[in-house]
């Protein structure tokens, strides 16, 4: 249990295109969702938070609306980069805490977005 | 703000325990996690602890807590070549969020 999937996992795309990622909660239920954006050998940068229904809560110096956020279900937040860049490029990982559960959360297996 | 500190890098030999050391400044952590990462993948939750616990064991994996002196590590018993990874620790505390350490690179040669 407790899988959460990426879609795509791989992406390439011109400069000045919009970029859509899909991350589902397979087998539960998830209230939150996270965004993450993870630069070569270095840790993970938390991007926005995402509630169900509501908008999503972005971190400091995350462009709202270069980085658009939709978590429409409980099962499924999409995140759109808008008119991507070659600064853009990146691996993007979501993540999904379950709902009504503890504080675990679980993370899909990332997206490697390359703007050229 | 919180701090999550680890140590780079790592290498054992297969067979050998491996501890990775995880420090954080967040008082208030309620949780603290070890997540794994394989090359080109996401992460994969191994385990996590209670503030209140000083130890949780599971398997393989051993995590020590030392509240008082914000200490976290995760000791791998019988270390295989499979175990060579990333190895982010993380703490759930005031802010709500997980705040990631830096990550332990973990080598092991046969």
């Amino acid at each position: 249990g407790a899988v959460v999937s990426q879609h795509p996992s791989r992406v390439i795309c011109k400069s000045g295109t919009s970029v859509k990622i899909e991350c589902r909660s397979l087998d539960f239920q998830a209230t939150t969702m996270f965004w993450y954006r993870q630069f070569p050998k270095k840790s993970l940068m938390l991007m926005a938070t995402s509630n169900e229904g509501s908008k999503a809560t972005y971190e400091q110096g995350v462009e709202k609306d270069k980085f658009l956020i939709n978590h429409a279900s409980l099962t499924l937040s999409t995140l759109t980069v808008t008119s991507a860049h070659p600064e853009d490029s990146s691996f993007y990982i979501c993540s999904a805490r379950r709902t009504g559960g503890t504080y675990e959360q679980y993370f899909g297996p990332g997206t490697r977005l390359t703007v050229t | 703000g919180e701090d999550v500190e680890q140590s780079l890098f790592l290498s054992v030999r297969e067979g050998d325990s491996s501890v990775i050391n995880c420090t954080y400044t967040d008082s208030s952590s309620t949780y603290l996690y070890w997540y794994k990462q394989e090359p080109g993948a996401g992460l994969q939750l191994l385990t996590y602890i209670f503030s209140n616990m000083d130890m949780k064991q599971d398997q393989r994996l051993t995590v020590l807590l030392n509240k008082k002196d914000k200490h976290l590590s995760l000791r791998i018993a019988d270390t295989q070549t499979g175990d060579s990874a990333i190895y982010f620790c993380a703490e759930f505390g005031g802010f709500q969020k997980l705040v990631f350490g830096t990550g332990t690179r973990l080598l092991v040669s046969p």
